[in-house]
């Protein structure tokens, strides 16, 4: 079975400061591992996964993650936040065999400062 | 782009009531799913379906709940008697073969008066 933990419930950041929430994560398996961003009254939406390759990965709106096995994390960062970021970001882990359910973290709501 | 819808937005229903969530996954999707999310807590597996049949179910999925696809575009969560803990945003979500990544539709808030 896997868990997620996001460390940070709520993490508040002034506008064009930069920005990390953390994830971590316990498998007993491989795993990929997902960002989703969640909108006030919206649905989930993917900011990034890691399948494999390259450890650092690239998403929309400026984000980008680094996964880390030997510390088992894969924290999410943007160098410079906009008021536009504020929303709720989910960590998510699913096994490696695919198209197998995600398990997601509590989730940290990300609030912009002007 | 493609997307995946849900119906309705909003249901309010009465306890012990039966309802029905409606979701059309992205139409070249073979894996679909349902998630929820209870007001401040994380979002949690329901069910995954594939093949016209159900691959995996969580604890919560009991004998209450059920999903369909019908007719080949829609995938239904059927809940037979609704209790007051079932209030939750219902996510459905899809994917395609060997993409790994699940699309969400905007949720059906359900509230069980």
């Amino acid at each position: 079975a896997q868990s997620v933990t996001q460390l940070d419930s709520q993490v508040p950041v002034f506008e064009e400061a930069p920005v990390e929430l953390r994830c971590n994560y316990s498998s007993s398996v491989s795993v990929y591992l997902f960002w989703y961003v969640q909108y006030p009254n919206q649905g989930l939406q993917l900011l990034l996964k890691y399948l494999s390759g390259s450890t650092l990965v690239k998403g929309i709106n400026g984000f980008e993650a680094e996964f880390n096995k030997s510390q088992t994390s894969f924290h999410l960062r943007k160098p410079s936040v906009h008021i536009s970021d504020t929303a709720e970001y989910f960590c998510a882990v699913s096994e490696v065999q695919g198209a197998q359910k995600l398990v997601f973290g509590q989730g940290t709501r990300l609030t912009i400062n002007p | 782009e493609p997307e995946v819808t849900q119906t309705p937005s909003h249901q309010v229903t009465q306890m012990g009531q039966e309802v029905i969530l409606r979701c059309v996954p992205i139409s070249n999707h073979l894996y679909f799913y349902w998630y929820r999310q209870i007001l401040g807590q994380k979002v949690e597996f329901l069910v995954s379906f594939y093949n016209n049949e159900i691959s995996e179910k969580s604890e919560i999925f009991d004998d209450q709940f059920s999903v369909e696809r019908p007719d080949g575009s829609n995938f239904t969560l059927k809940i037979r008697s609704t209790k007051l803990e079932d209030s939750a945003m219902y996510f459905c979500a899809s994917s395609g073969d060997f993409t790994y990544e699940q699309y969400f539709g905007p949720g059906t808030r359900l509230t069980v008066t």
